[in-house]
């Protein structure tokens, strides 16, 4: 598709579980970002990738949080041993250049722990 | 790091104009300022940016005040799509990372 792609919308998972949330950017675009939002705040920045490294991981909360995008296109953000706090919507964006503020946004991934 | 501030919330009637003021008092002469906006349950949307001159797009127009201490989005003729939350957020320098505030709530109302 034209946009940056989000799956799944929507994910209910149990405290403890282990989560996968996957991102595809827009084609040719190098800069991939991952963020989280709660309600009523702002989105919170975990994640950047220029190409197939991670640029700044400044934003991860912990270790249980981790990201990749082995071949520089698609990118997984997995969460291990999920806890409550962790229910939020996550976002992933694109740029194409990591030089940047013009990010293209996914819809989203709405993740509930119960 | 800038930070900004922006009222939470706005009211304005459709067709008229509404303007979004954000005040970065505290923003270096290298950062730009970024406006972003949230419709109920999308992700956000670019809408504009700019450093020290006035800037104006097919969407918005973006007056920054002289000594860049504050800026404002302005929405010539609001409509009611355009009911969202607006993000003012400067772009840091030294990573080229958005930092997002809460964002000011406006309602346009018809």
């Amino acid at each position: 598709g034209a946009g940056v792609s989000q799956t799944p919308s929507n994910k209910v998972t149990e405290k403890g579980k282990y989560v996968e949330l996957r991102c595809d950017p827009i084609s040719g675009h190098t800069a991939l970002y991952w963020y989280r939002q709660s309600l009523g705040q702002g989105p919170e920045f975990l994640i950047y990738f220029q190409g197939t490294g991670a640029a700044d991981d400044s934003g991860l909360p912990n270790d249980r949080f981790f990201a990749v995008r082995p071949e520089g296109s698609v990118s997984t953000l997995k969460i291990q041993r999920t806890e409550r706090g962790d229910s939020a919507v996550y976002l992933c964006a694109s740029s194409l250049t990591g030089d940047t503020g013009e990010l293209f946004f996914g819809e989203g991934s709405r993740l509930t722990v119960l | 790091d800038a930070k900004t501030t922006q009222p939470p919330s706005m009211d304005c009637a459709e067709g008229r104009a509404a303007n979004l003021p954000c005040n970065h008092s505290t923003i270096s002469g290298n950062e730009y300022v970024y406006w972003y906006r949230q419709i109920h349950s999308q992700g956000p949307q670019y809408i504009i940016h700019g450093l020290k001159n006035n800037e104006t797009n097919e969407m918005a127009s973006l007056i920054i005040t002289e000594d860049r201490k504050s800026s404002t989005l302005i929405l010539p003729h609001a409509t009611l799509r355009d009911t969202a939350v607006y993000y003012c957020i400067i772009l840091q320098h030294s990573n080229y990372q958005l930092i997002w505030g809460a964002g000011t709530k406006l309602i346009i109302k018809p």
